[in-house]
């Protein structure tokens, strides 16, 4: 199964500023990568599928890049509800689709 | 806007069962696949299982198959996850999860999840 792998573990930026989030994968998933928010005690959110292309209603600040095995999220200017856990999954490779571990995002 | 509320969960003992339900609404529940996934502390979000439009094909995660059992009913806009010989390790919050593209390939990005129905197994 693919393997994938989110640096770093942890982020602290402040608000207003810009953070960029990371997920590797162990083989190629193409562009079949999706990046979720998930705020305490809540469900993810889907923000970016098939790498790039912002799920409905996700603010612009909100951008995913990359193909093949290196991925990135940018939130552009950070706000007070971004503060939250950020997830990778690759559908590519499937059964199963899987999820990296995540990255925390905290208020510096 | 879609909404998908599980329920089923609660406390059970190494090899007993559990039947989740997940109800759906604001959607047309027959035109897409539908997933289970879990999460936990420790392992973090782990598909489990998935279930075409029709309910013809299942899929499994390996460290479930031949234990749990998906189905649903699209008269009634539920999935349904049977789950038999349960482990310690299955412990975990339990989601319901649909697919985003309606008819697409198996394999995809999840639009909508519901709170989950957390599965605690202990003795």
């Amino acid at each position: 199964e693919v393997v994938m792998t989110q640096s770093p573990a942890t982020l602290s930026v402040s608000p207003g500023e810009r953070a960029t989030l990371s997920c590797r994968a162990s083989q190629t998933v193409n562009t079949d990568l999706a990046w979720y928010q998930q705020q305490p005690g809540q469900a993810p959110r889907l923000l970016i599928y098939a790498a790039s292309t912002r799920a409905a209603g996700i603010p612009a600040r909100f951008s995913g890049r990359g193909s093949g095995t290196e991925f990135s999220l940018t939130i552009s200017s950070l706000q007070s509800e971004d503060f939250a856990v950020y997830f990778c999954q690759q559908y590519y490779d499937w059964p199963p689709v899987t999820f990296g571990q995540g990255t925390r995002l905290e208020i510096k | 806007e879609a909404h998908l509320v599980e329920s089923g969960g609660g406390l059970v003992q190494p090899g007993g069962s559990l039947r989740l339900s997940c109800v759906t609404s604001g959607f047309t529940f027959g035109n897409y696949a539908m997933s289970w996934v879990r999460q936990t502390p420790g392992k973090g979000l782990e598909w489990v299982s998935d279930i075409s439009e029709s309910g013809f094909n299942t899929y499994y995660a390996d460290s479930v198959k031949g234990r749990f059992t998906v189905s649903r009913d699209n008269s009634e806009n539920a999935l349904y996850l049977q789950m038999n010989s349960l482990r310690a390790e299955d412990t975990a919050l339990y989601y319901c999860a649909k697919d985003l593209s309606a008819g697409g390939v198996p394999g995809d990005a999840f639009d909508s999840w519901g709170r989950g129905t957390m599965v605690t197994v202990s003795s």
